[in-house]
């Protein structure tokens, strides 16, 4: 049962452009939304999160949106670098006795020159 | 520089062999984790720990057993009981687990692959 999901498990950009990553849920309880970046071979890095009683939140280059009825929520890159290329997780965090983080598969972003 | 340190970078178990891969942190955090990432599969969690001497099974424990002696450390072994245990394994951490919106906090992991 896959409770977070990002169906797209790669994207290509162009240096310079928008870049969006999407990741859909499906349990209502999940209080907080977190989206990491991973380089090969490194673990995941903590990149921004947005609380779910809020729709957006913005962080210099980064902005997440949450729809919470489409149980839906978005990371927007602008503009794209070279350097953003990377595989990039949503996580999904609950607290079950502990804060549970529940990740999706990731989506690999190419930043093309 | 505070940070997680996992050792080995990678790791090589031949059949019926136990490892134990190492997590050491010095943010001084209470929580710590262990999370399994497969090719084109997102991070499960296999055990997480969130005071010293107290660790719970995450949602595939089965075959793993953790230890938690010490605050900075949270050393995994992976047993001949698991079956499939060629993986990427990654160490996290965070300052508390009882508040939903604290970030964790990830070694660079241990690759371990079945000689």
């Amino acid at each position: 049962d896959q409770q977070v999901k990002q169906n797209s498990p790669s994207l290509s950009v162009q240096e310079g452009r928008i870049s969006i990553l999407n990741c859909d849920y499906t349990n209502s309880m999940f209080d907080y939304f977190l989206w990491y970046k991973k380089y090969p071979a490194e673990g995941p890095t903590f990149l921004i999160s947005i609380s779910s009683i809020k729709d957006k939140n913005e962080d210099g280059r980064f902005t997440v949106f949450l729809n919470k009825s489409a149980k839906h929520l978005s990371l927007h890159i602008v503009p794209s670098q070279p350097g953003d290329s990377a595989v990039y997780f949503c996580a999904a965090s609950i607290i079950q006795g502990a804060q549970k983080l529940v990740f999706g598969q990731g989506t690999r972003l190419t930043i093309n020159p | 520089d505070g940070g997680i340190t996992q050792s080995p970078k990678y790791l090589f178990r031949k059949e019926g062999q136990n490892v134990t891969l190492s997590c050491e942190q010095n943010l001084n955090h209470d929580a710590m984790y262990w999370y399994r990432q497969d090719p084109g599969q997102g991070l499960r969690l296999i055990y997480y720990s969130q005071i010293v001497n107290d660790f719970q099974k995450g949602d595939i424990a089965e075959g793993y057993s953790v230890s938690r002696e010490k605050k900075e450390s949270f050393p995994l072994t992976v047993t001949s009981a698991q079956k499939n245990p060629t993986a990427f394994y990654l160490c996290a951490s965070s300052v508390t687990d009882l508040i939903s919106n604290q970030p964790q906090h990830f070694g660079d992991g241990t690759r371990l692959s079945i000689l």
